[in-house]
Order: C-alpha cells, then structure tokens, then sequence
C-alpha cells in the first residue's frame, strides 16, 4: 500500500520557468511533509517542510503548497537552474516525539533543460 | 558543521555473511533512523534509534537489527544476507526526535550480495 504517491516519474522544464512536483497521500494521519532532492551516489537533501496547520511555506526558491482537503502537496521551484536536476522525493509523517518514520514517494527526476 | 557519516561507503559480501554499517550523526544528533533503497521498493524505513533505544521499527525480518551507542553514534547489522539485502542503506539525524523537525541523510552505504 503506498501511502505517498509521485505519479510523474520524470518532469522537463526549461531553464528559468516554474518547475511543479506533485505528491498525493492517503493516510490523513499524516501532519509533516518535507522534500528532499537526491544526486546519483549522494544521500538524499533536505528542502523544505510543512506542518499541517500551514498550506504554505516559502524558502528562497522553493515553495512548498499543502491542501490537506485534497491530500495534496506540491514544490513549485522558481526560477529553475540547471543544479536542480535531480530525483525529488516527497515524504511524510506523523508528527510527534518518536515518530521519527519518514515515508517516502516513489520520487520524480526533474531535468533542467538549458 | 560536519554532515552525517556513513562507513563503509561501499561492501561486497556473500549469501549468508554478516555485515555491519556505521553511522556518525550530526554533532548534538540524538536521533538516528536507518533507511534501505532499492529500486523495487524505494526508500523504506528500518528503524530509529534515540538515546540508546529502538522507538520505532518498519517492516523489515529480524535479521536486521540495530544499536545507538552514548555518543550518539548508531550501527545497523544484518545477519544471514540474502541476495534481496542488496541496496543502498542511508542513515539520517535529527536533533530531538520529537517530530517536526527535518531528518539529514549520509551519503549511504552500498552494499552488494553475490
């Protein structure tokens, strides 16, 4: 049962436009997600987090959107740079002390075309 | 600040070996999780370590077994290896465990059954 869904394997986006990565859940207990972007022999790189009482949160480039009605969150990258060609993974959580379990998506491969 | 380390980045062994991974957390780390990342399931999440005990375990068969030491420091051991054992094993801290706070992985350890 996979309670974290990326549905787009791959995205293209060109040099300098938005890059939109979505990310559906199922398990409505869940009240933190993060992102994480991964290079090929490199561990996966924290982004961005959102806690369930926000639908938003802003981090330079990177903005993470949260409907929880939907069960839907989204990373918007703006503008985009050829660094961000990377697998974004999107995870969750039950927030909370010693609820430590990240689940994870399958992740999407973005690739930056100059 | 010194990330999170994983020794060894790479480990070839045989069907039916043992093997044991290291993981040095971010300094003032208390809590450890270890992952596996396999191209058919993706990231799963094993266990997590904070203050010298297991808080949380996924689904993972009994051969695969972990500790925390006082400093912090975790390792994760996997008995009787199976050619199935074959991944990338990442290990990722947090400050306080107490949820809400993002996890920060090493760069994982490779590890290969032949």
């Amino acid at each position: 049962d996979q309670q974290v869904k990326q549905n787009s394997p791959s995205l293209s986006v060109q040099e300098g436009r938005i890059s939109i990565l979505n990310c559906d859940y199922t398990n409505s207990m869940f009240d933190y997600f993060l992102w994480y972007k991964k290079y090929p022999a490199e561990g996966p790189t924290f982004l961005i987090s959102i806690s369930s009482i926000k639908d938003k949160n802003e981090d330079g480039r990177f903005t993470v959107f949260l409907n929880k009605s939907a069960k839907h969150l989204s990373l918007h990258i703006v503008p985009s740079q050829p660094g961000d060609s990377a697998v974004y993974f999107c995870a969750a959580s039950v927030g909370g002390s010693g609820n430590e379990k990240l689940t994870f998506g399958t992740g999407t491969r973005l690739t930056i075309i100059p | 600040k010194a990330g999170v380390t994983q020794t060894p980045r790479y480990l070839i062994k045989t069907r039916g070996q043992q093997v044991t991974l290291s993981c040095s957390p971010i300094s003032g780390h208390r809590s450890v999780s270890w992952y596996q990342q396999t191209p058919g399931q993706g990231l799963q999440f094993l266990f997590e370590y904070f203050s010298e005990t297991q808080r949380n375990k996924g689904n993972f068969p009994g051969r695969f077994s972990g500790r925390q030491f006082s400093n912090s420091r975790s390792e994760m051991n996997v008995s009787t290896l199976e050619l199935g054992d074959s991944a990338l094993y990442l290990c990722a801290s947090s400050l306080e465990g107490k949820g809400y706070q993002p996890q920060h992985f090493g760069d994982g350890t490779r590890l290969s059954i032949l």
